[in-house]
């Protein structure tokens, strides 16, 4: 069985920095690109980043680039998102979610998210 | 402008179809894109349904009813998601979703409501 699990949410000040994982299990972590994705309370999904298998290539929603860093392990199945000067309009539910092997739609498979709230 | 436009409410009766509209914005071309949709009920992570581009490049998501299909409308610009015979159940936001030279983008979802 597929199973995301993230961690890492939680309260943090503006201009402040957090650092979301994924932790994958149920398939070969390494053959899938993977993807965050966040959703503000009460709005619509909103994605962030990508990244390949091996780590190569990279993608960014405009308004995080130059802040976060998306990054994974494979020898322990786990993605990270590295969140530096956070700001009010970050904060979210960040769902990690599964890719394919040769592109990197649909998301197929997604965890039950993280919460961060940026708030002073 | 939105690169895709979702309206924010349906509603439909049990048993009867739904169309739920994506629209694309007017310099981005329906045909080039596969047009990914998801389904997302309240308090729970989205769930993948399917991707349609034309009738020979599609996918049905993993375990998801023959009663969730995928069209386009190229007059409109639009693709559309098509539940046929609407259940209880169906009641959720469903999102669609395209990838672009800027990376992905989600509409903006719209609410069905089953009543």
């Amino acid at each position: 069985e597929v199973q995301l699990v993230e961690s890492g949410g939680g309260l943090v000040q503006p201009g402040g920095s957090l650092r979301l994982s994924c932790v994958a299990s149920g398939f070969t972590f390494s053959a899938f690109s993977m993807s965050w994705v966040r959703q503000a309370p009460g709005k619509g999904l909103e994605w962030v980043s990508s990244i390949k298998q091996d780590g190569d290539e990279k993608h960014y929603v405009a308004s995080v680039k130059g802040r976060f860093t998306i990054s994974r392990d494979n020898t322990k199945n786990s993605l990270s998102l590295q969140m530096t000067g956070l700001r009010v309009e970050d904060s979210a539910v960040y769902y990690c979610a599964r890719g394919q092997v040769t592109t990197f739609l649909p998301f197929d498979y997604w965890g039950q998210g993280a919460l961060v709230t940026v708030t002073s | 402008q939105a690169v895709l436009t979702q309206p924010a409410s349906l509603s439909a009766s049990p048993g009867a179809p739904a169309s739920l509209t994506c629209t694309l914005r007017s310099d981005i071309n329906v045909d080039t894109y596969r047009i990914y949709w998801y389904q997302q009920k309240p308090g729970s992570p989205p769930q993948y349904l399917l991707r349609y581009k034309s009738d020979s490049d599609k996918q049905q998501g993993s375990g998801v009813p023959s009663r969730f299909s995928g069209s386009k409308d190229a007059s409109a610009n639009a693709g559309i998601l098509l539940i046929s015979g609407l259940q209880s159940e169906d009641e959720a936001d469903y999102y669609c979703m395209i990838w672009d030279s800027s990376g992905c983008v989600f509409g903006g979802g719209t609410k069905l409501t089953v009543l």
